[in-house]
């Protein structure tokens, strides 16, 4: 099946550091890409649309400023915490529409999601 | 999408079958029910989804009511493996890969 790999798998960074989070899909490509956040014992909340070629969309309350993502090819879609501080540790996950599951059935709606990258900010 | 809601926390033994069951009586005629599960640190895997048939591969069975209102996941026997939050959502195609998961049910599977 479609597989999107995510990395690093772990990160750890000091307080006001930046850090960069890659998604790639591999084996085909993702025009839209989504980036969801998960904090502990919590449920998974979509923070935003990354979309190749324009920017991104934001869901509300998510500051754009602070979480940068750049969608520049077909397979890979990155997101920047900026400034990152102890109450941007989470789990961040993305994720792709499954090209092998689309189609007037799916409504739209499979997703295959990436291992996901976690952020611990000391 | 539609208001989902699920048991908290279900147990079952291994090699059983697994029965979890999700409300949706506010789902929309053209919204699906999908099935994600979350293995403890890992992104969700999808699992099933179906409209308004029943739906069987190789992971699930998907059994949805005739009035639409709930449906339950069948997992036929149950692994070790299986232990992870099953999300349940109802969304149609208007929202575009913009999933809005719940809270889930924790599955646990034992010896």
């Amino acid at each position: 099946g479609a597989v999107v790999s995510q990395h690093p798998s772990r990160v750890i960074c000091k307080s006001g550091t930046s850090v960069k989070i890659e998604c790639r899909s591999l084996d085909f490509q993702a025009t839209t890409m989504f980036w969801y956040r998960q904090f502990p014992k919590k449920s998974l909340m979509l923070m935003a649309t990354s979309n190749e070629g324009s920017k991104a969309t934001y869901e509300q309350g998510v500051e754009k400023d602070k979480f940068l993502i750049n969608h520049a090819s077909l397979t890979l879609s990155t997101l920047t915490v900026t400034s990152a501080h102890p109450e941007d540790s989470s789990f961040y996950i993305c994720s792709a529409r499954d090209p092998i599951r689309q189609g007037p059935r799916a409504g739209a709606n499979v997703l295959t999601f990436g291992a996901g990258s976690r952020l611990t900010v000391l | 999408d539609a208001k989902t809601t699920q048991p908290p926390s279900m147990d079952c033994a291994e090699g059983r079958a697994a029965n979890l069951p999700c409300n949706h009586s506010t789902i929309s005629g053209n919204e699906y029910v999908y099935w994600y599960r979350q293995i403890h640190s890992q992104g969700p895997q999808y699992i099933i989804h179906g409209l308004k048939n029943n739906e069987t591969n190789e992971m699930a069975s998907l059994i949805i009511t005739e009035d639409r209102k709930s449906s339950t996941l069948i997992l036929p026997h149950a692994t070790l493996r299986d232990t992870a939050v099953y999300y349940c959502i109802g969304t149609g195609g208007t929202s575009y890969g913009k999933l809005t998961f719940g809270q889930g049910t924790i599955l646990t599977v034992h010896p």
